[in-house]
């Protein structure tokens, strides 16, 4: 079945601490990979994507995200956290077509100041 | 531009009450998306939409559940009855490109439903 798994529910950092979020997925075929994010009272919007080329990917507000094919992972990573990234973060799957994208279950991080 | 909106942003009634969920997708978007939010979790789709016909329904409870898309822009979802476990955020989500495309998602604040 197609699922994506995100090994923490919760971070906490101190700021300037880096940052990795891990990402698995199990789908079948190609597939475009997302991490969207949700501040404190606001919608659900895009950091950043992959859907073909440079498995590197580079988002807003300087994160980045590898797309690593063998391990099936898209782990999400930021060198220097700031008190406002406080959010929770989802990664998603989608395949050809990007009919329907699956969601993990989201990690909480809170960044201390 | 204009965002995804929906409306409204809260609603709390009684189990058994019907109640209704309303989302204007961003101007263009053909692709209209609901989704389930229960607390702790990811976004789980109820209902994809391509213009006006229902694409992808096969995660909505038909039982109470029905959705409509008249015209291809706007769409209702509706719980009738609600259940205390329909209690969730119901998401509104729009894309450019479902279809052939990444489908990239633009999401509207959520509609945060308490059945008592």
């Amino acid at each position: 079945a197609q699922s994506v798994s995100q090994h923490n529910h919760h971070v906490i950092l101190s700021e300037a601490a880096s940052l990795e979020l891990g990402c698995n997925y199990s789908y079948g075929g190609t597939v475009n990979l997302f991490w969207y994010v949700q501040y404190p009272g606001q919608h659900l919007q895009l950091l950043l994507k992959y859907f073909s080329g440079d498995p590197l990917v580079k988002g807003i507000k300087g994160f980045e995200a590898e797309f690593i094919k063998s391990k099936f992972s898209f782990n999400l990573r930021k060198p220097s956290v700031q008190w406002s990234d406080t959010a929770e973060y989802f990664c998603a799957v989608n395949g050809p077509g990007g009919f329907k994208t699956i969601f993990g279950a989201g990690t909480r991080l809170f960044v201390k100041a | 531009e204009a965002g995804v909106v929906q409306s409204p942003r809260y609603k709390i009634i009684e189990k058994k009450q019907p109640v209704a969920f309303w989302c204007n997708p961003i101007s263009g978007h053909n692709t209209l998306y609901w989704y389930l939010q229960n607390l702790g979790q990811g976004p789980e789709l109820l209902i994809r939409y391509e213009n006006e016909e229902a694409v992808d329904d096969s995660q909505l409870p038909k039982d109470r559940f029905s959705a409509e898309r008249l015209k291809g822009v706007d769409s209702t979802l509706k719980i009738q009855p609600a259940e205390l476990g329909d209690s969730a955020v119901y998401l509104c989500a729009s894309s450019l490109d479902g279809t052939g495309g990444t489908g990239e998602l633009f999401f509207g604040e959520g509609s945060r439903l308490t059945v008592l």
